[in-house]
């Protein structure tokens, strides 16, 4: 049992690049997220989705794009890296009711 | 909207003391309340979680905490910190009528002193 795996694991971009986080969970959970993680600020929340289909911002979204086809997949979209989003990312999972949040192990990506 | 303050930036205890983190929340109804550990280059790990009922909760690693609704808090607490117990501790608020939305506090980093 996986649980919540996230890809890449590190990344380096340069200024004005695209790319995608890719988030994968086999834990059947309707509510998935990304937060982002910077020394002294917590995590906070990028995008969250309550279902296939159904996606909402968070508390910092700009820059970022998400979207939700399966149960199973949530991934983050930077269309265009910004220093401003080196950071590390987090994917988290959250079964109905939130109850409690499972983390995928993280992204540390670099924007040069 | 909730939200999540920890006024303790970082905080040093030596091995076999007694330790309180702290955690003040933001939010109009209920909330439930967690507190999760992360270790250096790790995810987060759950500690413990309050919903309803009795308003201490046990967690795993020894780790309790206390909810307080006159205080808006939820202190972390440990009777005698062990080395393995440095990291960083987040405090969290959910409330369901949000869709289910996790905010967290800025962390409080833990170093202890053998």
């Amino acid at each position: 049992n996986a649980g919540v795996t996230q890809t890449p694991k590190f990344q380096v971009l340069k200024t004005g690049q695209s790319m995608t986080l890719q988030c994968a969970q086999d834990m059947n959970h309707e509510y998935m997220s990304w937060y982002r993680q910077d020394p002294g600020m917590g995590l906070r929340l990028i995008h969250y989705s309550v279902g296939a289909g159904i996606t909402d911002q968070g508390e910092v979204p700009n820059g970022y794009n998400v979207s939700r086809s399966t149960t199973e997949d949530f991934p983050l979209r930077l269309l265009s890296a910004a220093p401003s989003q080196t950071s590390v990312y987090f994917c988290a999972t959250t079964n109905t009711g939130a109850t409690e949040a499972f983390f995928g192990q993280g992204t540390r990506l670099t924007v040069v | 909207a909730q939200s999540v303050t920890q006024p303790d930036i970082h905080i040093t205890v030596s091995e076999g003391a007694s330790l309180e983190l702290r955690c003040n929340y933001s939010y109009g109804a209920t909330p439930y309340l967690f507190w999760y550990v992360q270790s250096p280059g790790q995810g987060l790990q759950l500690l413990l979680k309050y919903f309803s009922g009795d308003t201490l909760v046990q967690g795993i690693k020894g780790f309790e905490a206390e909810f307080k609704r006159s205080q808006s808090s939820f202190n972390l607490r440990k009777p005698s910190v062990h080395w393995s117990d440095a990291a960083e501790y987040f405090c969290a608020v959910g409330a369901k009528t949000s869709y289910d939305k996790v905010i967290f506090g800025p962390g409080t980093s833990l170093s202890v002193i053998p």
